[in-house]
């Protein structure tokens, strides 16, 4: 079974410059997460899909960051424009529905200068 | 809302030691608790998940503990190696059917030759 692909995996960008991220999830994974983690801190949710909707959002700084779901499937996060504490991994998680086991792609590591 | 909570934030114990690392949890209602492990620069691996009807899982020198009444789990490592060296998350599912994974930010640990 393929895991849970990213892309890039690092990117560095300056301050008020645009980023986007690509995920492409297990095949038949309903659920899709980005989750945002900080040096030395867990990761936090961004936004959750189920299928192509979104299930939760509430943490998503919707004034610069957006994200969709392909056909239910691939997804990409954007930020527009980026802040110094955008500095972070971004990591895309899939799972076969409700409360399944978590499956987390290697991140894309964004240094905003 | 919940919140979970690893103590301590870093380990470090020399090689062939038995390690207990610990995660709480502020609201008994969970459906499952996930273990996994980070390494340097990539996504997060499942090492145990336990429902919350478990009392224990065990897979090779791991064995996770939960106690739902106390709002604790535990991960117990046997016999520890360099390999193990990691940073190691807890996360649950909440019972409030969101099916959203919360974290702890994790205990780094570092296994010494």
């Amino acid at each position: 079974e393929a895991g849970v692909a990213q892309s890039p995996r690092y990117k560095i960008i300056e301050k008020r410059q645009s980023v986007a991220f690509w995920c492409n999830p297990i095949s038949g994974h309903a659920t899709l997460y980005w989750y945002q983690q900080i040096l030395g801190q867990g990761p936090k949710l961004l936004i959750q899909f189920q299928n192509n909707g979104v299930v939760d959002d509430s943490q998503l700084p919707k004034d610069r960051f957006s994200a969709e779901r392909l056909k239910g499937v691939d997804s990409t996060l954007k930020i527009q424009p980026a802040k110094l504490e955008d500095s972070a991994v971004y990591l895309c998680a899939s799972s076969l529905m409700g409360y399944s086991p978590l499956h987390f792609g290697n991140g894309t590591r964004l240094t905003v200068t | 809302k919940q919140e979970v909570t690893q103590i301590p934030a870093a380990l470090s114990v020399p090689e062939g030691e038995n390690l207990v690392l610990n995660c709480s949890f502020t609201d008994s209602a969970i459906y499952n608790l996930q273990w996994f492990r980070q390494d340097p620069g990539k996504g997060l691996t499942s090492l145990l998940l336990i429902q919350s009807s478990q009392r224990e899982q065990t897979s090779g020198r791991l064995n996770a503990s939960l106690d739902k009444s106390s709002g604790r789990s535990t991960l117990y490592i046997a016999a520890s190696q360099p390999g193990d060296s990691a940073t190691y998350l807890c996360a649950l599912y909440g019972g409030d059917s969101s099916y959203k994974l919360i974290f702890g930010s994790g205990t780094r640990l570092l296994v010494r030759p």
